[in-house]
């Protein structure tokens, strides 16, 4: 099946810097790789995702990176600010509807974002 | 999103009890997921569900039993809890790309 490494798994940065968080996947019929955003106690929520056919997609201060070849993924949130503090979490999964049987998710990241 | 609803919130239980996780969505999305997250091993699937009628068992579906009548819910229950169950579950719902989360149940199990 499916494994999913995601590094680091604490990062901290000073608020207006550029954080980075990777993963690198194991089946190379993993297509579709969403990033979540989970704050303390909380559930996680889709921040954006990435489909196979893209090498990059981008939504304000996020961006996510895909290189197939290297079977890992990015993301990239830029301009950071206290709110971005929380543990994030990639996923991938293999159908051509993503995620349908089922999202194979990393350990996660805890970001904190120091004044 | 108030689209989908789990309960209880929280749990507390004996071990050995049989116990019973509600999760309900009101978007008909075909597809429903159980994760369990524990502290070092993030989201672990245990059971999905791509239609009613149609389980499927996931990573750690051991001790865990699922059913889906009905489109909207999909209950998970524990047959006999054991200590390794205490565990915040999450279900989930999609309509093919993206999750969409419960709020999670909190489950001790003492």
């Amino acid at each position: 099946g499916e494994n999913v490494e995601q590094h680091p798994s604490t990062l901290s940065v000073q608020e207006g810097d550029s954080a980075v968080i990777k993963c690198t996947y194991s089946d190379s019929a993993s297509n579709y790789f969403p990033w979540y955003k989970q704050e303390l106690g909380k559930r996680p929520q889709l921040i954006i995702d990435i489909r196979s056919n893209v090498g990059e997609k981008k939504d304000q201060r996020i961006a996510v990176t895909l290189n197939k070849t290297a079977k890992h993924f990015s993301l990239h949130i830029t301009e950071t600010q206290p709110e971005d503090s929380a543990v994030y979490f990639c996923a991938a999964s293999g159908l051509t509807r993503g995620g349908a049987d089922g999202l194979t998710f990393g350990k996660g990241t805890h970001l904190i974002i120091q004044p | 999103d108030a689209g989908i609803t789990q309960s209880p919130r929280y749990k507390i239980t004996e071990t050995g009890r049989q116990v019973t996780l509600m999760c309900h969505q009101t978007w008909s999305h075909s597809y429903m997921f159980w994760y369990r997250q524990d502290l070092g091993h993030g989201l672990r699937l245990i059971y999905y569900s791509a239609a009613a009628d149609i389980t499927d068992k996931g990573e750690v579906p051991d001790g865990y039993v699922v059913s889906r009548s009905k489109t909207e819910n999909f209950p998970l229950t524990l047959e006999s809890a054991t200590r390794s169950q205490t565990s915040v579950y999450f279900c989930a719902s999609s309509a093919g790309y993206g999750y969409t989360f419960g709020s999670g149940t909190r489950l001790t199990v003492v």
